[in-house]
């Protein structure tokens, strides 16, 4: 089955510096990767996503680039603030949406926004 | 707006005592999973089920059953609970179909065993 790396587990960046966290994953046919944010005690919500016929998409102060030779992807948060403060998860699917095999998820990175 | 209820928050149970986990969507989605997830490990797929009364095993269903026997309803069920299942268990439904819908997770079940 798919196989989901991500780094770092923890980030510290300064206020209003960027942001990187990078995952690579193992099936070849994975397609789909969303990016979920998941703040303290709370639910993991979609931020971005990208599909494989796509090398990058941006959304305001976020991005997600997508390597499909080397099989990695990346997000990047610019400007950061003290709400961008959460874990995020990468994910990868051959499925968009995850279809009915769901999604294999990234052990999280704790992103820390220092004041 | 989107719905994903899971009604206990917070349980504490005893080892080899049944738990049940109830998960409720109010969207009319034909997908619907259980994740676990625990520190440093991120999501892990229990069991999903992509219809009534159908039912897939994820990653890691041992110790773990599920029951779909409407639509908008998937339960987890721990047969006999034991202190490795504390954790938090996260349901989660989507759209069938391919066209690139989005995964919508509930608030999540603190479960400790002790």
């Amino acid at each position: 089955g798919e196989n989901v790396e991500q780094h770092p587990s923890t980030l510290s960046v300064q206020e209003g510096d960027s942001a990187v966290i990078k995952c690579t994953y193992s099936d070849s046919a994975s397609n789909y990767f969303p990016w979920y944010k998941q703040e303290l005690g709370k639910r993991p919500q979609l931020i971005i996503d990208i599909r494989s016929n796509v090398g990058e998409k941006k959304d305001q102060r976020i991005a997600v680039t997508l390597n499909k030779t080397a099989k990695h992807f990346s997000l990047h948060i610019t400007e950061t603030q003290p709400e961008d403060s959460a874990v995020y998860f990468c994910a990868a699917s051959i499925r968009p949406g995850g279809g009915a095999d769901g999604l294999t998820f990234g052990k999280g990175t704790h992103l820390i926004i220092q004041p | 707006d989107v719905k994903v209820t899971q009604s206990s928050r917070y349980l504490v149970k005893r080892t080899g005592e049944k738990v049940f986990l109830e998960c409720v969507q109010d969207m009319d989605h034909e997908n619907m999973f259980w994740y676990r997830q625990d520190p440093g490990l991120g999501l892990r797929l229990i069991y999903f089920s992509y219809d009534v009364k159908m039912k897939e095993k994820g990653d890691i269903p041992e110790g773990y059953s599920v029951s779909r026997e409407k639509k908008e309803r998937f339960s987890l069920i721990l047969e006999s609970a034991s202190t490795n299942q504390t954790s938090m268990y996260l349901c989660a439904s989507t759209m069938g179909g391919f066209s690139g819908n989005t995964i919508y997770f509930g608030e999540g079940s603190w479960l400790t065993v002790v």
